[in-house]
């Protein structure tokens, strides 16, 4: 699975839209790109995946640069709820065996959300 | 529906000894992985399982070892317990375990090894 970089720290204001940037320049054509989060003392949670083509859910959009170099996770009205560390995953999907149930974990994003 | 539910919440053993922890998937999914998070490592896979069958595995020593039953329920041992396995031991299971999307984490165990 392609390594990832992220930002050690952000803050975002409360009902301001959180911009969470990923670099993966070592992507490959078939590696999806994953946004997960974990608030503390819990179990991490999936927010959106995506190829190659924008893609938006209820909880947030996911923008992949044309050369799939980079993402950027935008959560579009941040609350303090979504005070967690965030997590961009680069793995192959759903064809790719050998990744059978791994989820490669980087250092994260830890986002606070200030009032 | 109910969650991924892990058992014990919390766990303190002592150095030497060893430890079960155990994890209820989601009804109907049939795969479970396992994963140890530390503050200094982060989160690592450990193993998962599908139908039974272990079909991945990280790089941790032989002392972690898990199974998975029919009803998909699965078990993580750790024997010979060192300080350094104190950890949050987190499950995630899924329908699909090739969809990265699919997992859903249960709460974890914290273990705490004195």
């Amino acid at each position: 699975d392609a390594k990832t970089t992220q930002p050690t720290s952000m803050d975002c204001a409360e009902g301001r839209a959180a911009n969470l940037p990923c670099n993966h320049s070592t992507i490959s054509g078939n590696e999806y790109v994953y946004w997960y989060r974990q608030i503390h003392s819990q179990g991490p949670q999936y927010i959106i995946h995506g190829l190659k083509n924008n893609e938006t859910n209820e909880m947030a959009s996911l923008i992949i640069t044309e050369d799939r170099k980079s993402s950027t996770l935008i959560l579009p009205h941040a609350t303090l709820r979504d005070t967690a560390v965030y997590y961009c995953i680069v793995r192959v999907d759903p064809a790719g065996g050998t990744s059978y149930g791994k989820l490669t974990f980087g250092q994260g994003t830890i986002l606070t959300v200030h009032p | 529906k109910a969650g991924v539910t892990q058992t014990p919440r919390y766990l303190i053993k002592t150095r030497g000894q060893q430890v079960t922890l155990s994890c209820s998937p989601i009804s109907g999914h049939r795969s479970v992985s396992w994963y140890q998070q530390t503050p200094g490592q982060g989160l690592q896979f450990l193993f998962e399982y599908f139908s039974e069958t272990q079909r991945n595995k990280g790089n941790f020593p032989g002392r972690f070892s898990g199974r998975q039953f029919s009803n998909s329920r699965s078990e993580m041992n750790v024997s010979t317990l060192e300080l350094g396995d104190s950890a949050l031991y987190l499950c995630a299971s899924s329908l699909d375990p090739r969809q990265g999307r699919g997992y859903t984490f249960g709460s974890g165990t914290r273990l705490t090894v004195v």
